[in-house]
């Protein structure tokens, strides 16, 4: 079984643009969670989507925002770029359905730097 | 809010030497994982511990979950080198799928 995907891996992007990012879950897996990786804070918590509604959000201004298509793919964007977005931005899928395990499995992540 | 404290930050152990890596964490939380990461890479899954009273091992990683304290521990046995890496545990907030890292354990093995 394939696992998570991220796409791409590794992006780098002038401060005042956008990007955005690409996650592709497990085939099968409806839960797509997104968090942001650096050094000074550690991994936090970016936001989730099941069945293409976002149902839980982390603490992050409204710069970052995010999606979920029918095929349960997420993509997440980032506006108006500043240099502290630069991180590891990593995927996890989920299944979220019947009686566990509910594993969590982390995509490759994508490396944004901005300059 | 859930707030997640793991200790040792930084651990540094000979080959063969047993220790333990212990995560807190605030509030009830129904779900507890712990991850492995090497540098540069992504979060590699280890363990996920379900219920008050769990304890799953794999090799030489043994962790355990007791949710009455709001404590893990994930113990190394007989280290070797390749278990050098950063680990979290990371509980789930209960009712969601939001997961709560810890700071990290920086394990380094010595030969």
């Amino acid at each position: 079984k394939a696992g998570v995907t991220q796409t791409p891996r590794y992006l780098i992007k002038t401060r005042g643009q956008q990007v955005t990012l690409s996650c592709s879950p497990i085939s099968g897996h409806r839960s797509v969670s997104w968090y942001q990786q650096t050094p000074g804070q550690g991994l936090q918590f970016l936001f989730e989507y099941f069945s293409e509604t976002q149902r839980n959000k982390g603490n992050f201004p409204g710069r970052f925002s995010g999606r979920q298509f029918s095929n349960s793919r997420s993509e997440m964007n980032v506006s108006t770029l500043e240099l502290g977005d630069s991180a590891l931005y990593l995927c996890a899928s989920s299944l979220v359905t019947g009686e566990g395990p509910y594993e969590q499995y982390f995509g490759p992540g994508t490396r944004l730097t901005v300059t | 809010e859930l707030k997640v404290e793991q200790n040792p930050l930084f651990l540094s152990m000979q080959e063969g030497k047993n220790y333990t890596i212990y995560c807190n964490y605030s509030t009830t939380s129904d779900r507890l994982y712990w991850y492995r990461q090497d540098p540069g890479k992504s979060l590699e899954s280890l363990f996920v511990l379900l219920s008050n009273g769990a304890v799953k091992q794999e090799g030489r990683l043994m962790a355990s979950l007791d949710t009455k304290a709001r404590l893990s521990t994930l113990h190394i046995t007989a280290a070797v080198h390749d278990l050098s890496a950063t680990y979290f545990c990371a509980p789930l907030n209960f009712g969601n799928e939001k997961l709560t890292f810890g700071t990290g354990t920086r394990l380094t093995i010595i030969p």
